[in-house]
Protein backbone atom coordinates (compact mmCIF):
# COMPACT_ATOMS: atom_id res chain seq x y z
CA UNK A 1 0.00 0.00 0.00
CA UNK A 2 1.16 3.28 -1.15
CA UNK A 3 0.55 5.49 1.26
CA UNK A 4 2.16 8.72 0.01
CA UNK A 5 1.73 9.14 -4.00
CA UNK A 6 3.71 11.46 -6.02
CA UNK A 7 3.42 12.91 -9.78
CA UNK A 8 4.69 13.13 -12.01
CA UNK A 9 7.83 10.61 -12.20
CA UNK A 10 9.14 12.98 -14.36
CA UNK A 11 9.27 16.60 -15.52
CA UNK A 12 10.94 18.78 -17.58
CA UNK A 13 10.36 23.06 -17.48
CA UNK A 14 12.13 25.91 -19.34
CA UNK A 15 14.44 28.05 -17.36
CA UNK A 16 12.46 31.03 -15.83
CA UNK A 17 9.29 28.42 -15.65
CA UNK A 18 7.03 27.41 -12.84
CA UNK A 19 7.51 23.84 -11.47
CA UNK A 20 4.80 21.76 -10.34
CA UNK A 21 4.65 18.41 -8.12
CA UNK A 22 1.57 16.91 -6.42
CA UNK A 23 1.08 14.54 -4.19
CA UNK A 24 -1.25 12.40 -1.87
CA UNK A 25 -1.50 10.82 1.37
CA UNK A 26 -3.93 8.62 2.43
CA UNK A 27 -3.29 8.61 6.26
CA UNK A 28 -5.36 10.92 8.00
CA UNK A 29 -2.45 10.81 11.55
CA UNK A 30 0.09 12.07 9.04
CA UNK A 31 0.68 15.88 10.35
CA UNK A 32 4.26 16.89 9.28
CA UNK A 33 4.81 17.02 5.44
CA UNK A 34 8.29 18.03 3.94
CA UNK A 35 9.93 18.19 0.48
CA UNK A 36 13.36 16.90 0.04
CA UNK A 37 15.38 17.82 -3.00
CA UNK A 38 18.28 15.00 -3.98
CA UNK A 39 21.27 15.56 -6.41
CA UNK A 40 23.12 12.63 -8.00
CA UNK A 41 25.48 10.83 -5.54
CA UNK A 42 24.21 13.12 -2.51
CA UNK A 43 21.39 12.29 0.85
CA UNK A 44 17.78 14.01 0.63
CA UNK A 45 17.86 17.81 1.67
CA UNK A 46 15.45 18.97 3.48
CA UNK A 47 13.62 22.04 1.58
CA UNK A 48 10.83 23.14 3.05
CA UNK A 49 8.16 21.56 5.26
CA UNK A 50 4.39 22.50 5.96
CA UNK A 51 1.95 21.24 8.94
CA UNK A 52 -1.76 20.76 8.12
CA UNK A 53 -2.47 23.97 10.72
CA UNK A 54 -1.68 26.36 7.79
CA UNK A 55 -2.83 26.27 3.48
CA UNK A 56 0.68 27.64 2.19
CA UNK A 57 4.28 28.20 2.73
CA UNK A 58 6.92 30.21 1.18
CA UNK A 59 10.40 30.34 1.30
CA UNK A 60 12.14 32.12 -1.34
CA UNK A 61 10.90 30.42 -4.87
CA UNK A 62 9.67 27.65 -3.10
CA UNK A 63 6.17 26.91 -2.04
CA UNK A 64 4.20 24.55 -0.67
CA UNK A 65 0.87 24.50 -1.14
CA UNK A 66 -1.42 22.30 1.43
CA UNK A 67 -5.41 20.74 1.16
CA UNK A 68 -6.37 19.50 3.86
CA UNK A 69 -9.58 18.15 2.73
CA UNK A 70 -8.24 16.73 -0.27
CA UNK A 71 -5.61 15.28 1.62
CA UNK A 72 -2.90 16.52 -1.01
CA UNK A 73 -0.24 18.82 -1.08
CA UNK A 74 2.05 20.34 -4.15
CA UNK A 75 5.31 21.87 -4.52
CA UNK A 76 5.73 24.80 -6.57
CA UNK A 77 9.24 26.02 -7.84
CA UNK A 78 9.25 29.41 -9.05
CA UNK A 79 11.05 31.13 -12.10
CA UNK A 80 13.01 27.32 -11.97
CA UNK A 81 16.68 27.36 -12.61
CA UNK A 82 19.12 24.60 -14.35
CA UNK A 83 20.25 24.23 -11.28
CA UNK A 84 17.23 23.31 -9.55
CA UNK A 85 17.74 20.03 -11.66
CA UNK A 86 17.14 17.34 -9.28
CA UNK A 87 15.13 14.69 -7.83
CA UNK A 88 12.17 16.06 -5.75
CA UNK A 89 10.40 13.61 -2.74
CA UNK A 90 7.71 14.60 -0.91
CA UNK A 91 7.16 13.04 2.42
CA UNK A 92 4.88 12.65 5.24
CA UNK A 93 5.27 11.75 9.09
CA UNK A 94 3.21 12.37 12.50
CA UNK A 95 4.47 14.70 15.06
CA UNK A 96 5.56 12.01 17.56
CA UNK A 97 8.09 10.89 15.18
CA UNK A 98 8.97 13.62 12.17
CA UNK A 99 12.00 12.13 11.19
CA UNK A 100 9.87 8.60 10.93
CA UNK A 101 8.99 9.44 6.98
CA UNK A 102 7.23 7.91 4.50
CA UNK A 103 8.33 8.92 1.15
CA UNK A 104 6.32 9.45 -2.45
CA UNK A 105 8.23 7.83 -5.40
CA UNK A 106 10.08 11.13 -6.29
CA UNK A 107 10.09 13.23 -9.40
CA UNK A 108 12.98 14.21 -11.80
CA UNK A 109 13.11 17.79 -12.81
CA UNK A 110 14.95 19.01 -15.98
CA UNK A 111 15.30 22.22 -15.85
CA UNK A 112 16.42 23.59 -19.78
CA UNK A 113 18.82 26.57 -20.32
CA UNK B 1 31.65 20.31 9.79
CA UNK B 2 29.65 17.48 8.39
CA UNK B 3 26.60 17.07 10.64
CA UNK B 4 25.71 13.43 9.26
CA UNK B 5 28.36 11.25 8.44
CA UNK B 6 28.88 7.92 7.33
CA UNK B 7 31.57 5.50 6.29
CA UNK B 8 32.30 3.84 3.83
CA UNK B 9 30.71 6.03 0.78
CA UNK B 10 31.22 2.97 -1.20
CA UNK B 11 30.91 -0.98 -0.29
CA UNK B 12 31.41 -3.78 -2.48
CA UNK B 13 31.52 -7.66 -1.15
CA UNK B 14 30.72 -10.73 -1.96
CA UNK B 15 27.49 -12.38 -0.84
CA UNK B 16 26.93 -14.35 2.26
CA UNK B 17 29.75 -11.66 3.77
CA UNK B 18 28.85 -9.84 7.04
CA UNK B 19 29.03 -5.75 6.70
CA UNK B 20 28.82 -2.90 8.51
CA UNK B 21 28.19 0.71 7.86
CA UNK B 22 29.12 3.72 10.75
CA UNK B 23 27.04 6.40 11.23
CA UNK B 24 27.58 9.75 13.25
CA UNK B 25 25.60 12.84 13.40
CA UNK B 26 27.26 15.96 15.50
CA UNK B 27 23.98 17.44 15.62
CA UNK B 28 22.82 16.37 18.80
CA UNK B 29 19.49 15.07 17.71
CA UNK B 30 17.76 12.49 19.83
CA UNK B 31 16.79 10.39 17.17
CA UNK B 32 18.75 8.72 14.40
CA UNK B 33 17.29 6.62 11.15
CA UNK B 34 18.27 4.59 8.64
CA UNK B 35 16.95 4.40 5.23
CA UNK B 36 17.55 2.44 2.20
CA UNK B 37 17.04 4.00 -1.32
CA UNK B 38 16.64 1.44 -4.13
CA UNK B 39 17.90 1.07 -7.67
CA UNK B 40 14.49 3.42 -8.71
CA UNK B 41 15.50 5.99 -6.39
CA UNK B 42 12.42 5.05 -3.99
CA UNK B 43 13.34 6.13 -0.33
CA UNK B 44 11.88 3.31 2.61
CA UNK B 45 12.93 3.59 6.28
CA UNK B 46 14.34 0.86 8.00
CA UNK B 47 15.03 1.48 11.29
CA UNK B 48 14.43 4.10 14.36
CA UNK B 49 15.97 4.27 17.20
CA UNK B 50 16.61 6.93 20.06
CA UNK B 51 17.60 6.22 23.77
CA UNK B 52 14.45 4.76 24.49
CA UNK B 53 12.86 3.10 21.50
CA UNK B 54 13.96 1.25 18.54
CA UNK B 55 11.06 0.89 15.41
CA UNK B 56 11.75 -1.66 13.00
CA UNK B 57 10.26 -1.17 10.15
CA UNK B 58 8.70 -5.29 9.67
CA UNK B 59 10.10 -5.36 6.46
CA UNK B 60 13.87 -5.06 7.44
CA UNK B 61 14.69 -9.04 7.43
CA UNK B 62 16.65 -9.77 10.65
CA UNK B 63 19.94 -9.87 9.17
CA UNK B 64 20.10 -6.42 9.36
CA UNK B 65 20.44 -4.76 12.80
CA UNK B 66 20.92 -1.39 13.99
CA UNK B 67 23.89 -0.82 16.63
CA UNK B 68 24.35 2.04 18.76
CA UNK B 69 27.20 2.74 21.34
CA UNK B 70 25.79 6.59 21.93
CA UNK B 71 23.53 8.76 21.28
CA UNK B 72 25.88 10.13 18.57
CA UNK B 73 26.21 7.11 16.85
CA UNK B 74 24.00 4.26 14.53
CA UNK B 75 25.47 1.37 12.78
CA UNK B 76 23.84 -0.89 10.91
CA UNK B 77 25.53 -4.50 10.42
CA UNK B 78 24.13 -6.83 7.87
CA UNK B 79 24.98 -10.52 8.12
CA UNK B 80 25.06 -13.09 5.42
CA UNK B 81 24.34 -10.56 2.54
CA UNK B 82 22.32 -11.51 -0.71
CA UNK B 83 22.16 -9.66 -3.84
CA UNK B 84 19.00 -8.24 -3.01
CA UNK B 85 20.44 -5.91 -0.19
CA UNK B 86 22.49 -3.92 -2.87
CA UNK B 87 21.21 -0.23 -2.90
CA UNK B 88 22.06 3.14 -1.26
CA UNK B 89 21.77 2.90 2.54
CA UNK B 90 21.19 6.26 4.63
CA UNK B 91 21.58 7.16 7.92
CA UNK B 92 19.45 10.39 9.54
CA UNK B 93 19.10 12.26 12.58
CA UNK B 94 16.44 14.27 13.67
CA UNK B 95 15.10 16.49 16.68
CA UNK B 96 11.45 16.34 18.13
CA UNK B 97 9.07 18.45 15.26
CA UNK B 98 11.55 18.47 12.63
CA UNK B 99 12.26 16.67 9.37
CA UNK B 100 15.29 14.10 8.68
CA UNK B 101 19.14 15.39 8.06
CA UNK B 102 20.82 12.95 5.90
CA UNK B 103 23.89 11.81 5.35
CA UNK B 104 25.65 11.10 2.06
CA UNK B 105 24.85 7.72 1.74
CA UNK B 106 26.92 3.89 1.40
CA UNK B 107 26.41 2.51 -1.78
CA UNK B 108 26.57 -1.19 -1.11
CA UNK B 109 27.00 -3.56 -3.90
CA UNK B 110 26.68 -7.22 -3.87
CA UNK B 111 28.01 -9.42 -6.11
Amino acid sequence: QQQVKQSPQSLIVQKGGISIINCAYENTAFDYFPWYQQFPGKGPALLIAIRPDVSEKKEGRFTISFNKSAKQFSLHIMDSQPGDSATYFCAASKSSNTGKLIFGQGTTLQVKP
Amino acid sequence: DTAVSQTPKYLVTQMGNDKSIKCEQNLGHDTMYWYKQDSKKFLKIMFSYNNKELIINETVPNRFSPKSPDKAHLNLHINSLELGDSAVYFCASSQAGTGAFFGQGTRLTVV
